[in-house]
Formats: structure tokens, C-alpha cells, sequence
């Protein structure tokens, strides 16, 4: 069994630039979560898709945005990027309570 | 308001010596709880969880956890620490029917001397 993938493990955009993360959630899980990690703190929620919806959202602006695909994939996009928004980003997939994570992608913003 | 709260950023103990990490939650009902490991640079992985039940709950690498509803905590233990265990731990809970949301605390940085 597969577990949680994401693309690209590393990245570095510039301010204002766009970017798509990319996320392969676990056979035969449906929800995927989508996390943010600065560095030396916590994940912060930012959204989560179950069967391709959205089903709740943080605290994080619209320029963060995201997809789920049929077959429970899933993408995050940033818009407008800001040297802020250099972090670990997380994916996770669930059937239950339970949430599965992926690696992550690293990205660096300048 | 709701919270999570790790009181330790940084633990240090001797190979071999047990181990007790603390998280204490601040949650109207008992919410779902859970324990994962993150090595440098890597993703989080799930140590344990505890739905309800057996407040004692076994995962995995030797880790234990006990739920204890009277001091609403959650406190991971392992008896013998191993040097491959210095990482970051984290405590993470899902409030009960508020679906799937994660919230962390701030973790624990173990750091194991030989």
C-alpha cells in the first residue's frame, strides 16, 4: 500500500511569483488536509477537501486556494506569494479521524 | 478557548533513561488525541491515538500514552529511550463530531545524549 505522496520535495519561488503543490492521498482515502509549518512552530490548518469539496478552512487568506480530483489528489495553490509563506507544507489523507501525512514540500520564498 | 499546550519546547535525557512528554488540552468535550514524531526535515508520523476506551494505549516504536480525563492530558511515555528517538514530538487533537481539523501543539524537541 501507497501511502501519501507530494511533489515537489523542494522550491523556490520569488515574491509575487505562483505555485501549485501537489499531493497523492492514501489508497482508498477520500479527505485530504492541507498543512502549514513555519519554521520551529506547530502545523497550522489551512484547508481540508472531502470527495472533491471543500470542508473547512482556516485562517489563511484567498489567495491560498485548492483542488481535490476524482481520484482524491489533491493540489494547493498561493497566489501573489509573500516571504511569509516560506514553510513546510503538509498534506495529509484520512478515512477516519485519522490523518496520514505525506513528506512535505519545502518551500523558500525570495 | 480552545488549545493545546505542550509545556516543554525542549527535553533532554540520557539513552536508555524513561521518558514522559506532556500535552494538556483545553476542549469543551473530551476531543480526539494524538501523538506524532517528526524527524529533521521530514512529515509527521503517528506515534498513537486514543478515541476513547482503555485510557492506556500502545504505539508504536514502544511509545505509550495515557488519557487522563481529570487533568485533561495526554502525556506520552516510553521507558527506555533509544538515541534514533531524539526528534520534534507533537500533540495533536480533532474535537469529537467537529470534523477533521488537526490542531497541534507547539511540540517537544527530545534530544537524546549517548
Amino acid at each position: 500500500e501507497t501511502g501519501v505522496t507530494q511533489s515537489p520535495t523542494h522550491l523556490i519561488k520569488t515574491r509575487g511569483q505562483q505555485v501549485t503543490l501537489r499531493c497523492s492521498s492514501q489508497s482508498g482515502h477520500n479527505t485530504v488536509s492541507w498543512y502549514q509549518q513555519a519554521l520551529g512552530q506547530g502545523p497550522q490548518f489551512i484547508f481540508q477537501y472531502y470527495r472533491e469539496e471543500e470542508n473547512g478552512r482556516g485562517n489563511f487568506p484567498p489567495r491560498f486556494s485548492g483542488l481535490q480530483f476524482p481520484n482524491y489528489s489533491s493540489e494547493l495553490n498561493v497566489n501573489a506569494l509573500e516571504l511569509d509563506d516560506s514553510a513546510l507544507y503538509l498534506c495529509a489523507s484520512s478515512l477516519d479521524q485519522t490523518q496520514y501525512f505525506g513528506p512535505g514540500t519545502r518551500l523558500l520564498v525570495l | 478557548a480552545q488549545s493545546v499546550t505542550q509545556p516543554d519546547i525542549h527535553i533532554t535525557v540520557s539513552e536508555g533513561a524513561s521518558l514522559e512528554l506532556r500535552c494538556n488540552y483545553s476542549y469543551g468535550a473530551t476531543p480526539y488525541l494524538f501523538w506524532y514524531v517528526q524527524s529533521p526535515g521530514q512529515g509527521l508520523q503517528l506515534l498513537l491515538k486514543y478515541f476513547s476506551g482503555d485510557t492506556l494505549v500502545q504505539g508504536i516504536k514502544g511509545f505509550e500514552a495515557e488519557f487522563k480525563r481529570s487533568q485533561s492530558s495526554f502525556n506520552l511515555r516510553k521507558p527506555s529511550v533509544h538515541w534514533s528517538d531524539a526528534a520534534e514530538y507533537f500533540c495533536a487533537v480533532v474535537p469529537t463530531g467537529g470534523g477533521n481539523k488537526l490542531t497541534f501543539g507547539t511540540g517537544t524537541q527530545l534530544k537524546v545524549e549517548l
